[in-house]
């Protein structure tokens, strides 16, 4: 059983140009997040997605960041215009289908990272 | 403001002796509190977590984490480190009011345990 797929693993991009980066969940798990982590930092939520919807984007910069979860494929988060500041590491997670009472609070499965350096 | 606390950026430990990594959180209402093991060019693994009940949690690899509401603390524990415990340590808590899967991180603590 696979866990959390994530491509690729380094991407190097020069400022202006686009990045994609890309999610497959675990298997049964309807649920996508994407965390980003900057050098000496924790995880930073941006964006929680399900199937075709998203959910929470609270964490997602305003301008230039964009993420999906289409119904058929892997998740994509998308930068365009990439700035040195936009180099970090990008973590995807999933989880299952959980309701909403103590029992079914989330525990996240985390995807190895895709790595962005910006030139 | 919501947050997670972790004073230590690093703690050294010698194989065998116990060891603590501490977190302290500030969250309005019940928290739902959380920690993850980042190995080297790894995801983040689950450890345990504290919902409700007792509050000494128990998690893998024998780690264990107790839940002071008093102190606003859920410090990580276990009773004798092994020098594969070395790794970065998070301590989480869920954004309270946010959706699921929001998590506030801590910045990470370095466990470094040696033979």
């Amino acid at each position: 059983n696979a866990g959390v797929m994530q491509n690729p693993r380094h991407l190097v991009r020069r400022r202006g140009q686009e990045a994609r980066l890309r999610c497959s969940p675990m298997k049964g798990h309807s649920h996508v997040y994407w965390y980003r982590q900057l050098p000496e930092e924790g995880l930073k939520f941006m964006v929680y997605l399900q199937k075709e919807n998203i959910i929470d984007e609270s964490g997602m910069p305003k301008e230039r960041f964009s993420a999906e979860f289409p119904k058929e494929g892997p998740s994509i988060l998308r930068i365009q215009q990439v700035v040195r500041g936009d180099s970090a590491a990008y973590f995807c997670a999933s989880s299952p289908l959980l309701t909403e009472t103590p029992s079914g609070a989330n525990v996240l499965t985390f995807g190895a990272g895709s790595r962005l350096t910006v030139l | 403001a919501q947050s997670v606390a972790q004073p230590e950026d690093q703690v050294n430990v010698a194989e065998g002796n116990p060891l603590t990594v501490k977190c302290t959180y500030s969250v309005s209402g019940n928290p739902y509190l959380f920690w993850y093991v980042q190995y080297p060019n790894r995801g983040l693994q689950f450890l345990l977590k504290y919902i409700t009940g007792d509050n000494l949690v128990k998690g893998s690899y024998g780690f264990e984490a107790e839940f002071n509401k008093s102190q606003t603390s859920f410090h990580l524990k276990k009773p004798s480190a092994l020098v594969s415990d070395s790794a970065l340590y998070f301590c989480a808590v869920r954004h309270y009011g946010g959706s699921q899967g929001n998590l506030i991180f801590g910045k990470g603590t370095k466990l470094s345990v040696k033979p």
